[in-house]
């Protein structure tokens, strides 16, 4: 069985541009959760997505937007990039909204230059 | 609170040996405790998990120790493997706090062989 996947694997942006990430989940699972990996602050959660709702949102400013589709994949969309949005983006997948087990995809290198 | 403690920061283990890492957490609220292990250049994956009415549990070499009273878990690694050098992550959810998981800062495992 396939696991989470990302695309792309890693993306180069510049300050002021808007970035996109994608996921595809666990087939048969229907929630999405986007975590950030910066360099010495550990893993943050950002977005969850359920059935097509986000359900929860971390403390990101409102330039980090998401959307999850009707085949449960999602997109994380980063608007006016700034340097320190550097990092590594996760994407994780569980069966539903009542199950806390979280698989992560092998995450979306993001560098801002 | 939301957070999680984690110590060591970074831990050297004689191949063979006992590693052991420890998370303590404030909400008693929390009611999902999973460890995830990373290595570099790839996604956390899904360890072991524990909930707080158990107070061990084992799979293969890999066991959760938790202590409810004391609001402090640790994961130990018996018989360690230069294969298990790798960055180790507790954390801590309740999915009716949108089933984010609030992560440690990580251990960073090496195993000499």
């Amino acid at each position: 069985e396939a696991g989470v996947t990302q695309s792309p694997t890693h993306l180069i942006k510049t300050r002021g541009q808007q970035a996109t990430l994608r996921c595809s989940p666990i087939s048969g699972h229907t929630s999405v959760y986007w975590y950030q990996q910066a360099l010495g602050l550990g893993l943050q959660f950002l977005l969850w997505y359920d059935e097509g709702e986000e359900r929860n949102r971390g403390n990101f400013p409102p330039r980090f937007s998401g959307r999850q589709f009707p085949n449960y994949s999602s997109e994380l969309n980063v608007n006016a990039l700034e340097l320190e949005d550097s990092a590594l983006y996760l994407c994780a997948s569980s069966l539903g909204t009542a199950q806390e087990t979280q698989y992560f995809g092998p995450g979306t290198r993001l560098l801002v230059l | 609170q939301q957070q999680v403690k984690q110590s060591p920061q970074s831990l050297i283990v004689q191949k063979g040996g006992i590693s052991i890492i420890n998370c303590a957490y404030e909400n008693t609220a929390f009611d999902y405790f999973p460890w995830y292990q990373q290595f570099p250049g790839k996604g956390p994956a899904l360890l072991i998990a524990i909930r707080p009415d158990v107070s061990e549990k084992k799979e293969g070499r890999f066991t959760i120790s938790f202590n409810k009273s004391a609001k402090q878990f640790s994961l130990h690694i018996m018989d360690s493997q230069p294969g298990d050098s790798a960055t180790y992550f507790c954390a801590a959810s309740r999915w009716e706090y949108g089933n984010k998981l609030v992560f440690g800062a990580g251990t960073i495992l090496r195993v000499k062989s």
